[in-house]
């Protein structure tokens, strides 16, 4: 089964609002990678971590790798309803091995 | 530049028929994936390849078969299709790691209904 556990399942925020949502593994990963999936399109890339305790941010989006390479964490300041989708993140354990995914965090967002 | 294309997008089988989903990427990647999610369950990796004429298991690989022919195509078969198949599709394509970026790109997926 799935390595990660992403949390929380879904969310129910009002317009504005930050929004927080993070990844947990059993596992070392090298690499640290979330997407987002709009309805009826394949996920894509928001942000990527590669080094631990990196802390990376693409417009109101930041995201984080954690020091011990077992979670990751990713936080939306100020939310606009286009936020609304599901938010996956995956991680890499090293050359050769393959992309495990979250199952998702649906955000949903109140205007 | 086109990233990662799949074909077809949507397809309706019966129980029993087979088919093969085509993905095709223009970026010189050498790892592809193929994807399955379903409701409440995220991506499931079916299987993978980490280059030409290699191919390997995911967590779901019962009832699907792969080849990886050419880098820039990855094929999904389905040798006789069962209604727990019915699910929406996604191939992926990355450089490995250590390698530039390990991201991977999705295709926009292939919705498939098996009746």
């Amino acid at each position: 089964g799935q390595q990660l556990n992403q949390s929380p399942q879904s969310m129910f925020i009002q317009e504005g609002e930050d929004v927080s949502m993070n990844c947990t593994s059993s596992s070392i990963f090298n690499t640290w990678l979330w997407y987002k999936q709009d309805p009826g399109e394949g996920p894509v890339l928001l942000i990527a971590l590669y080094k631990a305790g990196e802390l990376t941010s693409n417009g109101r989006l930041t995201a984080q790798f954690g020091i011990t390479r077992k979670d990751s964490f990713l936080n939306i300041s100020a939310s606009i309803p286009s936020d609304v989708g599901i938010y996956f993140c995956a991680g890499q354990l090293g050359y050769g091995n393959k992309l495990v995914f979250g199952a998702g965090t649906i955000l949903r967002v109140k205007s | 530049n086109a990233g990662v294309t799949q074909t077809p997008k949507f397809r309706v089988l019966k129980t029993g028929q087979s088919m093969t989903l085509l993905c095709a990427q223009d970026m010189n990647h050498e790892y592809m994936y193929w994807y399955r999610q379903d409701p409440g369950m995220g991506l499931r990796l079916i299987h993978y390849s980490v280059g030409e004429g290699t191919t390997a298991k995911g967590e779901v690989p019962d009832g699907y078969n792969v080849s990886r022919l050419k880098k820039q195509n990855f094929l999904l078969g389905l040798e006789s299709a069962a209604p727990s198949q019915t699910s929406v599709y996604f191939c992926a394509s990355s450089y490995p790691q250590g390698v530039g970026n390990t991201e991977a790109f999705f295709g926009q997926g292939t919705r498939l209904t098996v009746v």
